[in-house]
């Protein structure tokens, strides 16, 4: 199992949108529609914004958004916001009940 | 509202065992609807799922730390454990306890605060 890839950073400027991706292969990303996502703020722990590729849980900002073409999954951020600035992670089931998390993206509101 | 808590020692020397303990709050680890899971992450790195349990004490690892990972539940006391053998400097991480719902959907919307781990001599 080798993570998820993701770019390492990202930008954006406030009210803009951004997309971060996340490309696997066909045992994960492209095998099932099981991708979450995850906001880290520093020192803090992850906190899910994105569950079975789209969904969106309660108190999660309709701003955030999951989508997923073949093997790569994306996360849109739009309106971007100053309090958006952490790190995302994706996460994908692998198959063998197993999961496998991205390398992370640091997301920077200039 | 569910709360998880980990706890364990800070330091482990290299080769031994890492042991740390996750307490659960406002919810039991008898449920049958979650699993409690373990991730990692090291120092200014990303995360790692280690591994999961279920209630009925039914495991699954990550197979690049299979070999030295035991976890384990305690119900009378509603905690689950995590257990990393034969240490090296790799292993200094951040480790955090989760709930998640099945073993497919990658739902891990409920976290410990996360404990750090350093493996030094």
């Amino acid at each position: 199992q080798s993570a998820l890839t993701q770019p390492r950073s990202v930008s954006g400027s406030p009210g803009q949108s951004v997309t971060i991706s996340c490309t696997g292969t066909s045992s994960d990303v492209g095998g099932y529609n099981y991708v979450s996502w995850y906001q880290q703020h520093p020192g803090k722990a992850p906190k899910l914004m994105i569950y079975d590729v789209s969904k969106r849980p309660s108190g999660v900002p309709d701003r955030f958004s999951g989508s997923k073409s073949g093997n790569m999954a994306s996360l849109t951020i739009s309106g971007l916001q100053a309090e958006d600035e952490a790190d995302y992670y994706c996460c994908s089931y692998a198959g063998s009940y197993t999961f496998i998390f991205g390398g992370g993206t640091e997301l920077t509101v200039l | 509202q569910l709360q998880l808590q980990e706890s364990g020692p800070g330091l482990v020397k290299p080769s031994e065992t890492l042991s740390l303990t996750c307490t659960v709050s406002g919810g039991s680890i008898s449920s049958t609807s979650y699993y409690w899971g373990w991730i990692r992450q090291p120092p200014g790195k990303g995360l790692e799922w280690i591994g999961s349990i279920y209630y009925s004490g039914t495991t699954y690892y990550n197979p690049s730390l299979k070999s030295r990972v035991t976890i384990s539940l305690d119900t009378s006391k509603n905690q689950f454990s995590l257990k990393l053998n034969s240490v090296t400097a790799a292993d200094t991480a951040v480790y955090y306890c989760a709930r998640h719902p099945s073993m497919t959907t990658v739902t891990l919307r409920y976290w410990g605060q996360g404990t750090l781990v350093t493996v030094s001599s």
